[in-house]
């Protein structure tokens, strides 16, 4: 099994900075990664795929990047209702989710 | 727009099995090549993915459950499913399913509320 590994836990941001996630694979996943954000009660919302393609409907102030085992998903200007925690998932093997990184308001 | 709504009993004692149905809307499972997954989330914690179904009935597990999980399709109804046997505290969690976003590609774009089961006798 890929086991990802997301860091950090908890990210403490003001709204309208920078959010940076970070996301490491135990083996290279190529492009083949995911993001999702989780607000609470809710199910996953996919925001990225491929590492680095929006999904429908997803603002352009996320942004994803990275191959091989280090990614990261960008949030240039947090809005407050992008406080909620993320997961990265890889989909090269059987899928498996990183821990998920917290993005709470400092 | 497709739907996905999670559905079975949100108490299940140790050593019994958890069912859980997923009732699909908006699409036919058995009209295209998407694969529909269940995936749960212990309280508190992290993402897990247990298995993928095609409506032809081809099934992929996570292997540290496959000797435990079933998961079937019924095209009649609409609906796919999740067996899990043997359960005990630590598959208490919210079970979600979902469909993946492109046919084969083992991401999901399309998630249902998620149901969750407690194991306790």
């Amino acid at each position: 099994e890929i086991v990802m590994t997301q860091s950090p836990a908890t990210l403490s941001v003001s709204p309208g900075e920078r959010g940076t996630l970070s996301c490491r694979a135990s083996q290279s996943v190529s492009s083949n990664l995911a993001w999702y954000q989780q607000k609470p009660g809710q199910g996953p919302r996919l925001l990225i795929y491929g590492a680095s393609t929006r999904a429908t409907g997803i603002p352009a102030r996320f942004s994803g990047s990275g191959s091989g085992t280090e990614f990261t998903l960008t949030i240039s200007s947090l809005q407050s209702e992008d406080f909620a925690v993320y997961y990265c998932q890889q989909y090269s093997n059987w899928p498996s989710f990183g821990g998920g990184t917290k993005v709470e308001i400092k | 727009q497709l739907q996905l709504q999670e559905s079975g009993p949100g108490l299940v004692k140790p050593s019994e099995t958890l069912s859980l149905t997923c009732t699909v809307s908006g699409a036919s499972i058995s009209r295209s090549s998407h694969y529909w997954g269940w995936i749960r989330q212990p309280p508190g914690k992290g993402l897990e993915w247990i298995g993928n179904i095609h409506y032809t009935g081809s099934t992929y597990y996570k292997s540290s459950l496959k000797s435990r999980v079933t998961i079937s399709a019924d095209t009649s109804k609409n609906q796919f499913s999740l067996n899990l046997s043997s359960v005990t505290a630590t598959d208490t969690a919210v079970y979600y399913c979902a469909r993946d976003a492109v046919p084969g590609l083992k991401y999901f774009e399309f998630w249902g509320q998620g149901a969750l089961v407690t194991v306790s006798s």
